[in-house]
Formats: C-alpha cells, sequence, structure tokens
C-alpha cells in the first residue's frame, strides 16, 4: 500500500527565509508524486510533479521539489518565503499507472514579518 | 473557462436527513474523485469513478452514496448513516490515463446542525 508522511503539521519561518517542507513517501511500485497548496476555505492548486526524468523538479511561486529514491523523499523547498505563501501544503503519491492519489496529513507554514 | 464547480459553499443539515453536494466538471476528464478533509488529517478518498456508470469505494465510503450519469458530474450524497459528517468535501477530476494529476473544486462546507 501507498502512504505519505509528512513531518511537521505547523512550520514557521520568517519572510526572506529558507521553507522546507517534509515528505517521505512509501510505495510498492515507482510513484508518481505531487505538492498541492491550498488556501483557507478553497481547493487544493498543484504546485509540481515528478512523474519521470529530471529529479528536480520546479513548480509554480519559486517552489522546487527533489525526488530522491534512496531516501524515498520530496521535500519542497524555496529560497525565500514571502508572505503569501503562507497556507497548508500536501504531499501526495500515485502508484505508477494507477489513478488514486493518497495524501498525506499536511504542513500549515506561517510566514512571519 | 474550464474547471470544476462545487456547490453549494457552504451547507447546514439537520441530524437525521440525507444531503447531497454537487460537482460539476467542463474539463472533458474521465475520472473523478471525491474526498474528505478533516484538520490535521489530510485528504481522505471516499469514492471515485473512472468512467461513467461505474465508481468505486474508497477509504471512508461508509454512509456516502454516489452516481455518475453523466461524464460531466459526480454527485456525492451524505445519507444518515454517516455517523460524523461535518467536514470539508472537495471534488476532483483528473484523465483517465497517468500522471494522475488532480484538479479541485472550491470545496463545500457541510455542517450538521
Amino acid at each position: 500500500a501507498q502512504s505519505v508522511t509528512q513531518l511537521g503539521s505547523h512550520v514557521s519561518v520568517s519572510e526572506g527565509a529558507l521553507v522546507l517542507l517534509r515528505c517521505n513517501y512509501s510505495s510498492s511500485v515507482p510513484p508518481y508524486l505531487f505538492w498541492y497548496v491550498q488556501y483557507p476555505n478553497q481547493g487544493l492548486q498543484l504546485l509540481l510533479k515528478y512523474t519521470t526524468g529530471a529529479t528536480l523538479v520546479k513548480g509554480i511561486n519559486g517552489f522546487e521539489a527533489e525526488f530522491k529514491k534512496s531516501e524515498t523523499s520530496f521535500h519542497l523547498t524555496k529560497p525565500s518565503a514571502h508572505m503569501s505563501d503562507a497556507a497548508e501544503y500536501f504531499c501526495a503519491v500515485s502508484p505508477t499507472g494507477f489513478q488514486k492519489l493518497v495524501f498525506g496529513t499536511g504542513t500549515r507554514l506561517l510566514v512571519s514579518p | 473557462d474550464g474547471g470544476i464547480t462545487q456547490s453549494p459553499k457552504y451547507l447546514f443539515r439537520k441530524e437525521g436527513q440525507n444531503v447531497t453536494l454537487s460537482c460539476e466538471q467542463n474539463l472533458n476528464h474521465d475520472a473523478m474523485y471525491w474526498y474528505r478533509q478533516d484538520p490535521g488529517q489530510g485528504l481522505r478518498l471516499i469514492y471515485y469513478s473512472q468512467i461513467v456508470n461505474d465508481f468505486q469505494k474508497g477509504d471512508i465510503a461508509e454512509g456516502y452514496s454516489v452516481s455518475r450519469e453523466k461524464k460531466e458530474s459526480f454527485p456525492l450524497t451524505v445519507t444518515s448513516a454517516q455517523k460524523n459528517p461535518t467536514a470539508f468535501y472537495l471534488c476532483a477530476s483528473s484523465i483517465s490515463g497517468p500522471p494522475t494529476e488532480a484538479f479541485f473544486g472550491q470545496g463545500t462546507r457541510l455542517t450538521v446542525v
């Protein structure tokens, strides 16, 4: 069975600081991996995804993530946090060739001035 | 513009009543999904459908029912058998083949009063 673990339900950073949100996955087959962002009382928006090929994936709003198979990780980073980045972030995994997405429990990013 | 529309955005239900949440998409996607979101628990899959007139139970289907009579529509009924229905419900859709990037609606917040 596939699963996703997001370390830290809340992460606090100062504006301009590095953002690092952690995601580890478990999958019996090569996975597809996703990061989504959710603003209050809204749906989820795709930030970036890894399917095949380059392991460093760039997404919207300056975010990027690196797929590390040996560590079964797909951590999300952004060099410099902005106040508008405050939101909840979800990591998700989908086994290759299968449609269901399995989500982590989410990490709320708090950005202080 | 193409997208997924969920209605209503807020819904109040008395205990013992069934209620139906609407989800419509004009993305020409074959697959549609319903997720339930509770604080600290991430998104949990209720039902999904890969094609018209076919659907499968997800991880927490008890107390819910769905239909898929049209490609564009995937309504979710929360029945009186659902013991704790107060939650945020998200509908999503995707293409039928991998990778399974899902597009989300804006959600419906259901409150039992």
